[in-house]
């Protein structure tokens, strides 16, 4: 199975600040590499899909760099509704698997 | 706009067999290029991908999983299908059915079901 690390796995940051969150695989999967917004209690959202590409309807704030085994999610300037868990995914080969998450929270 | 639905008991016994059904709404089952999708998440933690299946018939499975899990798919319903089997309490988890979207990019997850809690004790 291909490992995803994340980190950090959880920040505090304050509204309009940048913050950028950073994904690592255990071996290239090239940019086949989403990120998935999640509040609590709620079901995943779809943020950036094959490293930087934008899912209809998501914020321009919101951007996604990287290829082979390094990747990065950065927020240009957080807002209030961006307070949530970020997970990572690739899909380069099944099994499909996750980062670890990582939680931003209000300074 | 696809919506998705899960159903089943919230609760099963340790050692039974635990069955979700999925429901799809606003977009047909058949659709090319999108796989059915389960993943769970336990409590407090990380996004686990269970299976994929496409609406043929073929099937994908976590190696870690794939002993106890089959998933199954009904076109004429517009419904696929989870079970696990030989629960414990470690299966404990929300459990999400979802549509993955496999292209030239890779496959991403874009609709996803609301989620269940399904929690094993007797």
């Amino acid at each position: 199975d291909i490992q995803m690390t994340q980190s950090p796995s959880s920040l505090s940051a304050s509204v309009g600040d940048r913050v950028t969150i950073t994904c690592r695989a255990s071996q290239s999967i090239s940019n086949y590499l989403n990120w998935y917004q999640q509040k609590a209690g709620k079901a995943p959202k779809l943020l950036i899909f094959a490293a930087s590409s934008l899912q209809t309807g998501v914020p321009s704030r919101f951007s996604g760099s990287g290829s082979g085994t390094d990747f990065t999610l950065t927020i240009s300037s957080l807002q209030p509704e961006d307070f949530a868990s970020y997970y990572c995914q690739q899909s380069y080969s099944t099994p499909w698997t996750f980062g670890q998450g990582t939680k931003v929270e209000i300074k | 706009q696809v919506q998705l639905q899960e159903s089943g008991p919230g609760l099963v016994k340790p050692s039974q067999t635990l069955s979700l059904t999925c429901t799809v709404s606003g977009g047909s089952i058949s659709s090319a290029g999108y796989y059915w999708t389960w993943i769970r998440q336990h409590p407090g933690k990380g996004l686990e991908w269970i299976a994929h299946i496409y609406y043929s018939g073929s099937t994908y499975y976590n190696p870690s999983l794939k002993s106890r899990v089959t998933i199954s798919v009904d076109t004429s319903k517009n419904q696929f299908s989870l079970k696990l089997s030989s629960v414990t309490a470690a299966d404990t988890a929300v459990y999400y059915c979802a549509a993955a979207y496999y292209s030239d990019s890779g496959g991403y997850v874009d609709y996803w079901g609301q989620g269940t809690l399904v929690t094993v004790s007797s």
